[in-house]
């Protein structure tokens, strides 16, 4: 099955703990992407990637860090994760063509920090 | 350069018609439309590449307009199951990292 899936779904956490939440597709899509969501504020675009060893900044990319090892996986590092990154976080992929195609969207991470 | 969405939300009888409307500052690439139910993650629903097309199915349909740096999107004869927040995502260059708008939330009731 053609899928997105994220690694932890939830998770609690405190203040300066490092931690990763994994992103991986099945589908061999070029471009990946990190998105969180906060009410009122719809989906903001954390950092994306448009092939393998190719990422850049989208709009809040400050106390994130990616990397895109490999095609079909792109991680979330907070390396000193703080109170105001709690929110729920999606990863989607897309295939590259002449404009974005669909992207499919994982099923979330909920984060809390403490 | 994040989009504006327009209304913020929206409350509706069943059959009844809505338009949820998505603009930019930017000249846009492309604009996207996507539905995400409470809960779950974004759906797609259609792109709309720039030249001013129109694209639909079944009862949901979008345009473009590319001088007025728009999209709309149009739900006529809506049923409960269009109940959600639906997202425009906009790129303002071919292949170019996408934004969303904040959502509008459309409640259809009985």
């Amino acid at each position: 099955e053609a899928q997105v899936t994220q690694n932890p779904r939830y998770l609690i956490t405190v203040t300066g703990k490092k931690l990763t939440v994994t992103c991986s597709q099945n589908m061999n899509h070029e471009y990946m992407s990190w998105y969180r969501q906060d009410p009122g504020l719809g989906l903001r675009q954390i950092y994306y990637s448009m092939n393998v060893e190719v990422t850049d900044k989208g709009d809040v990319p400050e106390g994130y860090k990616v990397s895109r090892k490999e095609k079909r996986n792109f991680p979330l590092i907070l390396e000193s994760p703080s109170p105001n990154q709690t929110s729920l976080y999606f990863c989607a992929s897309s295939l590259l063509g002449q404009s974005l195609n669909e992207q499919f969207f994982g099923p979330g991470t909920r984060l809390t920090v403490l | 350069q994040q989009p504006v969405q327009s209304p913020q939300a929206v409350i509706l009888r069943e059959g009844e018609d809505a338009v949820i409307n998505c603009s930019s500052s930017k000249a846009l690439y492309s604009v996207h439309w996507y539905r995400q139910k409470h809960g779950e993650a974004p759906v797609f629903l259609m792109i709309l590449l720039k030249g001013g097309e129109q694209k639909g199915h079944d009862k949901i349909s979008a345009s473009f307009n590319e001088k007025k740096q728009q999209s709309s999107l149009y739900l006529t004869a809506s049923q409960l199951s269009y109940s959600g927040t639906y997202f425009c995502g906009t790129e303002i260059r071919s292949n170019n990292d996408m934004r969303f708008g904040a959502g509008t939330r459309l409640t259809v009731k009985p």
